[in-house]
């Protein structure tokens, strides 16, 4: 089975924190996302990687950088928290770029921004 | 723009009772590919069923069945005779290319299903 963790469950941060949120996938995996989820809104892609050292933002990127620097990590930070940053923060996974191809999920990390 | 519409934001019944979501979408792809999730309370999503836009065979899966139609461009999710553990929320996802070519996915905002005893 495809294990995708993220280092926390839940985190509190306080304003103008830098912040790491990491995710780590034990299949090999080439593609990695990052998803924000907020009630009432579902889930936004704020950046994936398709690669190592690879990235490409999504929906909602501004506020968010991502590192990849190994193929089985992929890093989320926001360089200065604020408290719109609140929210549900998915990892995900994908073995190939393909349409046909599903996406693995973590257990989600939930930051509060104070 | 690709679009997915889950118009039923909370669905309630009670066990033994059938149960449609519905999922409506928008694309400009003539491929594409259609997933459900669910998310149980413990947050993580579990991947459901894939379906292609070239194949419109309805699909049964013990409970879950689903019914692919292109000509509404809908993709609902039934599940029979639920039961408490089918309390979830469920999100329909569209897949589609970004301008780079890579494929990413559209979610819906997501149907939260009680099923009480």
């Amino acid at each position: 089975d495809v294990k995708v963790t993220q280092s926390s469950r839940y985190l509190v941060k306080r304003t103008g924190e830098k912040v790491f949120l990491e995710c780590v996938q034990d299949m090999d995996h080439e593609n990695m996302f990052w998803y924000r989820q907020d009630p009432g809104l579902g889930l936004r892609l704020i950046y994936f990687s398709y690669d190592v050292k690879m990235k490409e933002k999504g929906d909602i990127p501004e506020g968010y950088s991502v590192s990849r620097e190994k193929k089985e990590r992929f890093s989320l930070i926001l360089e200065s928290a604020s408290t719109n940053q609140t929210s549900m923060y998915l990892c995900a996974s994908r073995a190939l770029a393909g349409l046909a191809y599903e996406q693995y999920f973590g257990p989600g990390t939930r930051l509060t921004v104070t | 723009a690709q679009k997915v519409t889950q118009a039923q934001t909370e669905i309630s019944v009670v066990e033994k009772e059938d149960v449609t979501l519905d999922c409506v979408y928008e694309t400009r792809d003539t491929t594409y590919y259609l997933f459900w999730y669910k998310q149980p309370p413990s947050g993580e999503l579990v991947f459901l069923i894939r379906r292609n836009s070239f194949d419109e065979q309805n699909e049964i899966s013990g409970r879950y069945s689903w019914n692919f139609q292109k000509s509404t461009s809908s993709f609902n999710f039934t599940i029979t005779a639920s039961q408490v553990v089918d309390s979830a929320v469920y999100f329909c996802a569209l897949s589609g290319a970004t301008f780079s070519g890579y494929s990413t996915l559209t979610f819906g905002k997501g149907t939260m299903l009680l099923v009480s005893p």
